[in-house]
């Protein structure tokens, strides 16, 4: 079965960097893309971008365009997003889900709590 | 890329239908049939209901249903049940490797 399991909650600084990945399991990592998804306490879901697993083609939100990055790495169907200079409006939920660039994300990671506090 | 817009809020009675509405422009909802709807319960992930406009992916009941008009979406309910009650959020292709997300409708089955 498919499953994608991210990475562990984190607590970070104010101006740090937060790394979270998402392993895939249950299909080929390459036929599908890995969009990336949070939510904010109370707000509504942010779509952040996607990257395809197999050719490494990238996509993000303008708001986030400088400070995300999204990588995959194909030896181990994992894929990672990073986000840098981070502030306290980054404290959210983050989800990967896997799908085609065009929003058919069917399966989703369990979420993964970024906290940015002082 | 600004956020697709959505009620903030529907109700319905049991067994009543409900409908959600999921406005963009040309350059999103309009301009391609890439309409998706994800159902949101509070700790838990999305859940995809609709894709590519109206399309069901296995497991989801036909009570889910979803269509396109110009450049509003939207996702019926027909036949409200007690575990409809949730956040619903539309997404569209927005060109590129884009998408966009509205700013999510909170369903309350009365």
């Amino acid at each position: 079965q498919v499953q994608l399991v991210q990475s562990g909650a984190e607590v970070k600084k104010p101006g740090a960097s937060v790394k979270v990945s998402c392993k895939a399991s249950g299909y080929t990592f390459t036929t599908y893309g890995i969009s990336w998804v949070r939510q904010a306490p109370g707000q509504g879901l942010e779509w952040m971008g996607w990257i395809s697993a197999n050719t490494g083609h990238t996509g993000f939100a303008q708001q986030l365009q400088g400070r995300v990055s999204l990588t995959t790495d194909t030896s181990t169907s994992t894929a990672y997003m990073e986000l840098r200079s981070l502030t306290s409006d980054d404290t959210a939920v983050y989800y990967c889900a896997r799908g085609t660039n065009y929003g058919d994300s069917k399966y989703w990671g369990q979420g993964t709590l970024v906290t940015v506090s002082s | 890329q600004s956020a697709l817009t959505q009620p903030p809020s529907a109700s319905g009675s049991p067994g009543q239908s409900v409908t959600i509405s999921c406005t963009g422009t040309s350059s999103d909802v309009g301009g391609y049939n890439y309409v998706s709807w994800f159902q949101k319960h509070p700790g838990k992930a999305p859940k995809l209901m609709i894709y590519e406009v109206s399309r069901r992916p296995s497991g989801v009941p036909a009570r889910f249903s979803g269509s396109k008009s110009g450049n509003t979406a939207s996702l019926t309910v027909a036949g409200l049940q007690a575990e409809d009650e949730a956040d619903y959020y539309c997404s569209s292709f927005a060109g590129g490797f884009t998408l966009v997300f509205g700013g999510g409708t909170k369903l309350t089955v009365l």
